[in-house]
């Protein structure tokens, strides 16, 4: 069964450092989504991305971040420079048409 | 605005009862749909139901059903002769039709204890 993949699994980066999350959508997915989970917390709604642009962001997804289509299979997350606070685990989610969005294993970000 | 409610933040359980996590959720639109995924230690988010808003049927899936009520915004999940691999942090999410972001609830850690 076809599934979401990102990579890497753990990353660990100073604050200020530059950090870009890499995902594999399901292959006949249009739409993609990055949502994030603070420890012990709720996953939140950052980002959504279709036909090569954003589509919606919420408040969270500020001048920071970035996200990007590269070629036909990967979508990234990018943050600029990384603060303490952005340390989470941060969530890939794709879907066809369909409302079912199917997350990827997540990345656990820690920013010292 | 929307909101989906999860009021039991842990639950814990003997092996083999039957646990009810509970789910309310708040919208304005007529046309929503509402999710459950279950998140194991490991952390990823495993995708375990849709429901639309005009399908109220109830819905079993094995040891798992799933009881949709409109008219109090609920949508709960009902473990039947729970497992100690059950033992995981359940979410549930609503999205409006046609709407990007899934609005998660606070979620429910279950502990199955053996």
């Amino acid at each position: 069964e076809p599934e979401v993949t990102q990579t890497p699994s753990h990353q660990v980066t100073q604050m200020g450092q530059e950090v870009i999350l890499r995902c594999v959508p399901i292959s006949n997915h249009l739409y993609f989504y990055w949502y994030r989970q603070i420890l012990g917390q709720k996953v939140e709604f950052l980002v959504s991305f279709y036909n090569n642009e954003i589509s919606e962001k919420s408040e969270i997804f500020d001048d920071q971040f970035s996200v990007e289509r590269p070629d036909g299979s990967n979508f990234t997350l990018k943050i600029r420079s990384t603060k303490l606070e952005d340390s989470a685990m941060y969530f890939c989610a794709s879907k066809r048409v369909q409302e079912t969005q199917y997350f990827g294993p997540g990345t656990r970000l820690l920013v010292l | 605005a929307q909101k989906v409610t999860q009021a039991q933040t842990e639950i814990s359980v003997v092996e083999k009862e039957d646990v009810t996590l509970d789910c309310v959720y708040e919208t304005r639109d007529t046309t929503y749909y509402l999710f459950w995924y279950k998140q194991p230690p490991s952390g990823e988010l495993v995708f375990l139901i849709r429901r639309n808003s005009f399908d109220e049927q109830n819905e079993i899936s094995g040891r798992y059903s799933w009881n949709f009520q409109k008219s109090t915004s609920s949508f709960n999940f009902t473990i039947t002769a729970s497992q100690v691999v059950d033992s995981a942090v359940y979410f549930c999410a609503l999205v409006l039709e046609g709407a990007n972001n899934l609005f998660f609830g606070t979620g429910t850690r279950l502990t199955v204890i053996p």
